[in-house]
């Protein structure tokens, strides 16, 4: 079982939706990463968080420490949001991921 | 912007040969990473370091080795590259409190 879980796997939406990518982890973790990466791109740091909500532009993500859990919300979604998202955690000195979840949004 | 640097960006080479990957950062981070991606797949890591002469294996094994003889340094090796290890290899780094940073990848192709 990976200690990174994310849903959905896969998510299509259509342009100006409301979007909720969620992680949920199982080990004690001393921060939570959400990343971007376009196809054949490399990866992009979006957050870093240890503890309750961080926004940047139309990208917001949340953590509840106590339940083990982070969403990320992308508002007013664009076909240009279309990515891989990927949840990492802090643990253990290593850097974990979770399996991504492929964005799509449609004009 | 990020000061991490992966070299080359795209190999082909003989099954057989030996082989290094090369990740450098400028920031002064202590904790280094390799992971293997498998294209539309999940990351997978193989190789770690929390500072100076300390590396690690992660869950992938991948008959690779890594050094950390510099901070700023973190070399990946195969040292007889086979069809299996045609991958993308990605490199990253991070310290404290700090985001994590990526390299742009090594996409490998051993024939």
């Amino acid at each position: 079982k990976n200690e990174v879980e994310q849903s959905p796997q896969n998510l299509t939406a259509q342009e100006g939706e409301f979007i909720t990518i969620n992680c949920s982890y199982s080990v004690g973790i001393s921060a939570l990463h959400w990343l971007q990466q376009h196809p054949g791109g490399g990866i992009v740091s979006l957050f870093m968080l240890s503890s309750g909500k961080k926004k940047h532009g139309r990208l917001i993500a949340t953590i509840n420490i106590q339940e083990k859990h982070s969403s990320l919300h992308i508002t007013a979604s664009h076909p240009r949001d279309s990515a891989v998202y990927i949840c990492a955690v802090r643990w253990a000195q290593k850097l974990v991921f979770g399996q991504g979840t492929r964005l799509t949004i449609n004009p | 912007e990020a000061d991490i640097y992966q070299t080359p960006r795209y190999l082909v080479i003989g099954t057989g040969k030996k082989i290094t990957l090369e990740c450098s950062q400028t920031m002064g981070h202590d904790k280094m990473y390799w992971y293997q991606q498998d294209p539309g797949m999940e990351l997978h890591l193989i190789h770690y370091s929390y500072g100076v002469n300390s590396t690690e294996k992660g869950d992938l094994s991948s008959e690779s080795t890594v050094s950390r003889i510099r901070t700023e340094h973190f070399p990946l090796t195969l040292e007889s590259a086979r069809p299996s290890h045609t991958s993308q290899y990605l490199c990253a780094s991070t310290t404290g409190n700090t985001e994590a940073f990526f390299g742009q990848g090594t996409r490998l192709t051993v024939v």
